[in-house]
């Protein structure tokens, strides 16, 4: 069975500091790798995704992710905070056959302060 | 762009009545998906849904709960009789054919 470990449930960070996020998967095939953000009272919306190919993904927002196979990690990352990137921010794996169901991690609610 | 839409956004309701929960899936996608989100929790799978039959269900999908795609359009998911624990955030999702889920705002359940 698929699992995804977030490290750290609240991550606060100044603005403009770096942002680092992270999740470790298990997995017996090589997966599908997502992170999702969830703002206050709204829906999840995708933020990048891994499938095949390059392993550094950039997502919208100015947020990339690394898939390391090795270390089975999927971290997301962005080099400035912005106040708006206060949310909660769920990684998620899935197997890479037909429309599987997405396995979520705990999520973290990242804090972006003055 | 399209987007998936859920109806309604709060539902509140006494233990023991049923509810039916309303989604909208993108027109073109073929496979649907419910999950929830207990407050504070993650998001949990609860059933995906593909060619008007279940073709996946987590252990949460008990006897209680149906889902059902009654025209083109719509998709619910009914829970017979409430209980205080089904109190959460409903997402509903829809993919073309594989790849990425899109997720509609949700609706939050709260049973009293």
């Amino acid at each position: 069975a698929q699992s995804v470990t977030q490290l750290g449930s609240h991550v606060s960070v100044s603005e403009g500091a770096l942002v680092l996020l992270r999740c470790n998967y298990s997995s017996s095939v090589p997966p599908y790798l997502f992170w999702y953000v969830q703002y206050p009272n709204q829906g999840l919306q995708l933020l990048l995704k891994y499938t095949t190919g390059a392993t550094l993904v950039k997502g919208i927002n100015g947020f990339e992710a690394e898939f390391k196979k090795s270390e089975t990690s999927f971290h997301l990352t962005k080099p400035s905070a912005h106040m708006s990137d206060a949310a909660e921010y769920f990684c998620a794996v899935r197997d890479t056959g037909t429309a599987s169901k997405l396995t979520f991690g705990t999520g973290t609610r990242l804090q972006v302060t003055l | 762009e399209p987007e998936v839409t859920q109806t309604p956004s709060h539902q509140v309701t006494q233990m023991g009545q049923e509810v039916i929960l309303r989604c909208v899936p993108i027109s073109n996608h073929l496979y649907f998906y419910w999950y929830r989100q207990i407050l504070g929790q993650k998001v949990e799978f609860l059933v995906s849904f593909y060619n008007n039959e279940i073709s996946e269900k987590s252990e949460i999908f008990d006897d209680q709960f149906s889902v059902e795609r009654p025209d083109g359009s719509n998709f619910t998911l009914k829970i017979r009789s409430t209980k205080l624990e089904d109190s959460a955030m409903y997402f509903c999702a829809s993919i073309p054919s594989t790849d990425t889920q899109y997720f509609g705002p949700g609706t939050r359940l709260t049973v009293l």
